[in-house]
């Protein structure tokens, strides 16, 4: 079955430590797309990939880094210098030419 | 300004009454819009697409306004599992390193009630 996979779904971390959530998609998608969302707010984006070996900041980017070495995989690195890395991460992938983008299931970090 | 604003909500509303939310966006030159639907503590999902005519999808309509950059999503005959956040998404105009780029508004929160 065709679709985009994150793993882990939880993720508890101590301060201070860099974690990496995977991201995989499937679908032979372009552009890839990592969110982060808080309780009861929207999803802001963080990085955005529209081809391999490229990519974009978004709106908060800092604190984060990403690779897109495979059109499949977009992996997200949280490191120690961002300061509420508390949070529901998602990524989504589409088709630039089309309308559509798909969610994984998201990853929930909890930084302890 | 952000580049997409939602009314949050949240809207507590009865069976079968008809809810509207708008979403404005502050980019002139953004040619896609969407709806997404996101459920609690789930991945969001896409609801309809809106297109410059306008467009129906059952009980949902969806409009574009480009002279006052809104769109707004119309629910008639609400349904108990209608409850969701609805998100708006802007897609930027063609061409440029912002091409690919999606910014979702903070998501209008929906409760039908019996």
């Amino acid at each position: 079955d065709g679709g985009i996979t994150q793993s882990p779904k939880y993720l508890f971390r101590k301060e201070g430590q860099n974690v990496t959530l995977s991201c995989e998609q499937n679908l032979n998608h372009d552009a890839m797309y990592w969110y982060r969302q808080d309780p009861g707010q929207g999803l802001r984006l963080i990085y955005y990939s529209q081809i391999v070996n490229d990519f974009q900041k978004g709106d908060i980017a800092e604190g984060y880094s990403v690779s897109r070495e495979k059109k499949e995989s977009f992996p997200l690195t949280v490191t120690s210098a961002q300061k509420n890395p508390t949070a529901f991460y998602l990524c989504a992938s589409r088709h630039l030419w089309s309308t559509e983008a798909f969610f994984g299931q998201g990853t929930r970090l909890t930084v302890v | 300004r952000k580049e997409v604003e939602q009314d949050p909500g949240p809207f507590n509303v009865p069976e079968g009454a008809t809810v509207a939310f708008n979403c404005t966006y502050s980019n002139s030159a953004s040619q896609s819009f969407f709806w997404y639907r996101q459920d609690c503590r789930k991945e969001p999902k896409l609801l309809m697409s809106v297109y410059s005519s306008g467009n129906e999808d059952g009980r949902f309509t969806a409009q574009l306004n480009r002279a006052s950059q809104y769109i707004s999503l119309l629910i008639r005959d609400s349904k108990l599992s209608d409850s969701a956040t609805y998100l708006c998404v802007v897609n930027p105009s063609a061409g440029g390193t912002s091409y690919g780029k999606l910014t979702f508004g903070q998501g209008t929160i929906l409760t039908v009630h019996p």
